[in-house]
């Protein structure tokens, strides 16, 4: 098993553009979260999916989308892109809805010009 | 709102001292507190939580409700030690919504 994969490892994009990540949990596993990591920061909880519904969100715009898919694959999309949204994206997956087991993957690195 | 609160940015022991990485945290209820660690050039990955009350690599880690504390410590730190801290807070009913602090940067020189 892989664990938790993340897709693509980095991508540069300029600011307004639009930008989708990809997150394929670990096997057995059926709830994704993904949250943002700015530099020298702690990860900051973006929204989790289960059941292809988001269930919980943090403190960001709705710049920030989501989706899941019936094989639990996870997109995050984010719209009219801001300097500030540079940062590495962490995609979590856990066994069950409330579990505390997160396993991580990765990361995507972002980078807004 | 719930936070944590890491305080040292960056922490330099030597090999074979004890080593404590502060954990605060904030939050009325009753919280769930972990410990992730990354290693260099690895994801990062849970290292324990205080509900297991468990010693992982030689870690341990005692929930102070008093405080509002949740140190790590280590009695003899080793150099594969090094690493990148961070203290995570659940809430009981957030279903998986991990709060982070900002993580300790500990170097354990030979």
């Amino acid at each position: 098993d892989a664990g938790v994969t993340q897709s693509p490892t980095h991508l540069i994009k300029t600011r307004g553009q639009q930008v989708t990540l990809r997150c394929s949990p670990k096997s057995g596993h059926d709830t994704v979260s993904w949250y943002q990591q700015a530099l020298g920061q702690g990860p900051q909880f973006i929204f989790q999916y289960y059941e292809e519904e988001e269930r919980q969100r943090g403190n960001f715009p709705d710049r920030f989308s989501g989706h899941q898919f019936p094989n639990y694959s996870s997109e995050l999309n984010v719209n009219a892109l801001l300097l500030g949204d540079s940062a590495l994206y962490l995609c979590a997956s856990s066994p069950r809805r409330g579990s505390h087991e997160q396993y991580f993957g990765p990361g995507t690195r972002l980078t807004v010009t | 709102a719930q936070r944590v609160t890491q305080p040292e940015k960056l922490l330099s022991v030597f090999k074979g001292a004890p080593v404590e990485l502060k954990c605060n945290y904030s939050y009325s209820g009753s919280p769930e507190l972990f410990w992730y660690v990354q290693y260099s050039r690895q994801r990062l990955q849970l290292l324990l939580r205080h509900i297991s009350r468990e010693s992982i690599k030689g870690f341990t880690a005692d929930l102070n409700k008093g405080e509002t504390s949740f140190h790590l410590k280590k009695p003899f730190a080793q150099e594969e030690d090094s690493a990148m801290y961070y203290c995570a807070l659940l809430r009981g009913t957030s279903y998986g919504k991990l709060t982070f602090g900002q993580g300790t940067i500990l170097t354990v020189h030979p």
